[in-house]
């Protein structure tokens, strides 16, 4: 059974950094690409980043504007998300994703979430 | 403001069909598959639909996707009470190099 389960959510001020991680287990892990994608409390799905299978492509959403980067360890089975800058909008619950790919892709398993707060 | 734009909400009794627009351009919908998601309250979103009208596993046939230009719709069947949800559609823009999701949809089963 594909297992995905997001920790390192919290409560941080704004400017300050927080990072994620993803425990995947039930699949080949680097045999796919990884994802996250975050939701706002009471708002809709927002696209985060994607990562390849061997991390040698990556994309952003346009608002994260360099200060999140990406990240994966194949040997650990694990997906990161490093947040830097954060801004009280960056306030969502942030949810790894599996997928075949990078891009032009889709998201068959997905995190139970971790909730990010950024606020003073 | 998503690209991809959904109605923000439908309504419709136990047993009937809704039908769940998505429209989108010729960058995103119009040149990728659509997939759709599935949200209950509370729990992550669940894949429904993906590439040319598949299902995973589990999902029952009474869902089923179709896309024609740059507009995608989701087909539901003998609606159940179950199926109240947020639905989703998703696909990737060339333009902007990114996935994109709808807005989404809530949907109500009186």
């Amino acid at each position: 059974e594909v297992q995905l389960v997001e920790s390192g959510g919290g409560v941080v001020e704004p400017g300050r950094s927080l990072r994620l991680s993803c425990a995947a287990s039930g699949f080949t892990f680097d045999d796919y690409a990884m994802h996250w994608v975050r939701q706002a409390p009471g708002k809709g799905l927002e696209w985060v980043s994607g990562i390849s299978w061997d991390s040698r492509s990556t994309a952003y959403g346009d608002f994260v504007k360099g200060r999140f980067t990406i990240s994966r360890d194949n040997a650990k089975t694990s997906l990161y998300l490093e947040m830097s800058s954060l801004r009280p909008e960056d306030t969502a619950f942030y949810y790894c994703a599996k997928a075949e790919m990078v891009a032009s892709t889709f998201f068959d398993h997905w995190g139970q979430g971790a909730l990010v707060t950024v606020s003073s | 403001q998503s690209v991809l734009t959904q109605p923000p909400s439908m309504s419709a009794a136990p047993g009937q069909r809704v039908t769940i627009s998505c429209s989108g351009s010729n960058s995103n919908i119009g040149r990728n598959y659509v997939s759709w998601y599935q949200q209950v309250p509370g729990r992550a979103p669940k894949l429904l639909i993906y590439d040319k009208n598949k299902r995973p596993s589990g999902i029952p046939d009474r869902f089923s996707g179709s896309k024609s230009g740059t507009s995608a719709t989701l087909d539901i069947t003998g609606l159940l009470t179950g199926d109240e949800a947020e639905y989703y559609c998703e696909t990737w823009d060339i333009s902007l190099g990114a996935v994109v999701f709808g807005e989404g949809t809530k949907l109500t089963v009186l």
